[in-house]
């Protein structure tokens, strides 16, 4: 079983909606917690990033953790086709554990049509 | 504003040839790391340094190494490329040795036949 899991899609909305995107994790250590948003072809970049429980907001992107159920979700209002990528989530240990590096999901392709 | 640079862009290899990929920061991060992106398996660690002058197996090791040249340089090496390693490969940094925020270049291309 994977650290951390991850629904592939496609997710294809309507432009204007509300797209909720989750992950599910096993590793009661994580403590970091992340989106990243990738473009065909392009690197991975850095949307949101939240420590331990609660909601954090940006503009249109909202993302929420909760560890009591091992459960992240990033949410995105009033999508635009330009919001169409693939979106990982990632999560991380404290550093003094003695692991350095990410734990990512498979990602999940979003589609807005316009 | 260059961030993570990785060249080449893309390379094709045959079965047993050998190359280095190279990886360069500006932003002065201590930590650099290696992922392969296999479609349907997310972004696996390669081998990380967390510091410079030192390195890490990651996840997926076999049939690489790294050598982290200074702080700015990090390479990945295949040794005798095999088909199981097509992929694309990322170099990221991050500010601090708990890799809370990686920032990523763009990506190598690898196709070996």
């Amino acid at each position: 079983q994977k650290e951390v899991e991850q629904d592939p899609g496609p997710l294809s909305v309507p432009e204007g909606a509300i797209v909720s995107l989750n992950c599910t994790y096993s590793n009661s250590a994580f403590q970091y917690f992340m989106w990243y948003r990738q473009y065909s072809r392009k690197g991975p970049e850095l949307l949101m990033y939240t420590y331990s429980s609660g909601n954090k907001e940006d503009g249109r992107f909202t993302a929420q953790v909760d560890k009591s159920s091992k459960y992240i979700s990033l949410f995105i209002r009033d999508s635009q086709p330009s919001d169409s990528a693939t979106y990982l989530c990632a999560m991380s240990v404290p550093s003094d554990t003695g692991r350095r590096a990410l734990t990512f999901g498979s990602g999940t392709r979003l589609q807005v049509q316009p | 504003n260059a961030g993570v640079t990785q060249t080449p862009k893309f390379q094709v290899l045959k079965t047993g040839q050998s190359m280095t990929l190279q990886c360069a920061q500006d932003m002065n991060h201590n930590s650099m790391y290696w992922y392969r992106q296999d479609p349907g398996m997310g972004l696996r660690l390669i081998y990380y340094s967390a510091s410079e002058g030192t390195t890490d197996k990651g996840e997926v090791p076999n049939g690489y190494n790294v050598s982290r040249l200074n702080k700015r340089e990090f390479s990945l090496r295949l040794e005798s490329a095999a088909p199981s390693q097509t992929s694309v490969y990322f170099c990221a940094s991050s500010p601090t040795r708990g890799n809370t925020e990686a920032f990523f270049g763009q990506g190598t291309r690898l196709t070996v036949v």
